[in-house]
């Protein structure tokens, strides 16, 4: 049973597009997060949410949006796609703020 | 200056021997350290976490902090092909809650 799963695994799409991430953790964590890790493979974080509540949004274009329906549940939601999104988006969870013990296994966007 | 500094590598090291990974950062209040491994194409895996000065072994790792020196090392004993992966260090800066990523150290474990 995954402890965070995110879906989709793949995704390519046109410019201009708006796509969504959905992320689901089963492991009772009060905070998650979403990363993002470019072709360099450096992770950078995005926002963070703790018990529905957002705590960290980081400088990020305002194009992406997150939501967090429950404390469970963390969702990406990214309008007006750009080449430049293309990357690896992970979600991430943890009991404590910051300590995170658990990565999703991530969701490639590719941008065409 | 970058927050958290590491050598990207690859370093590499003949099987059976000690791999060492260096890490520094630049907030002198942080407080938690830790270490990931990521192997090509997938998430993160938390290899150690360390908050106090000095070592803390698991198995055939160990982390090394230095606050004074603001390091932090991890060492892997009897190294396999299997430990070949880039290894992540990440810290909590003072205050912040927001886990700071290195841009990882690419080790490849020669048989």
């Amino acid at each position: 049973d995954t402890a965070v799963s995110q879906t989709p695994k793949y995704l390519v799409t046109q410019m201009g597009n708006d796509k969504s991430i959905k992320c689901e953790q089963n492991l009772g964590h009060d905070t998650m997060y979403w990363y993002k890790q470019d072709s360099k493979k450096f992770l950078k974080i995005m926002f963070s949410y703790n018990n529905k509540e957002l705590i960290i949004n980081e400088t990020v274009p305002n194009r992406f949006s997150p939501k967090s329906p429950d404390k469970a549940h963390l969702n990406l939601h990214i309008n007006s796609l750009e080449l430049g999104d293309s990357a690896v988006y992970f979600c991430a969870s943890s009991q404590e703020h910051g300590d995170i013990s658990h990565f999703g296994e991530g969701s490639w966007l590719t941008v065409v | 200056q970058k927050e958290v500094e590491q050598n990207s590598g690859p370093l590499s090291v003949p099987e059976g021997a000690i791999a060492s990974l260096n890490c520094t950062y630049s907030d002198r209040g942080s407080q938690s350290f830790f270490w990931y491994r990521q192997y090509s194409g997938k998430s993160p895996e938390l290899i150690m976490f360390i908050y106090s000065n000095g070592d803390k072994e698991d198995g055939r790792f160990t982390a090394q902090l230095n606050k004074a020196s603001q390091y932090v090392s991890l060492l892997i004993r009897d190294s396999q092909p299997s430990d070949s992966a880039t290894y992540l260090c990440a810290v909590i800066p003072s205050n912040t809650g927001k886990l700071i990523f290195g841009q990882g150290t690419t080790l490849q474990v020669k048989p």
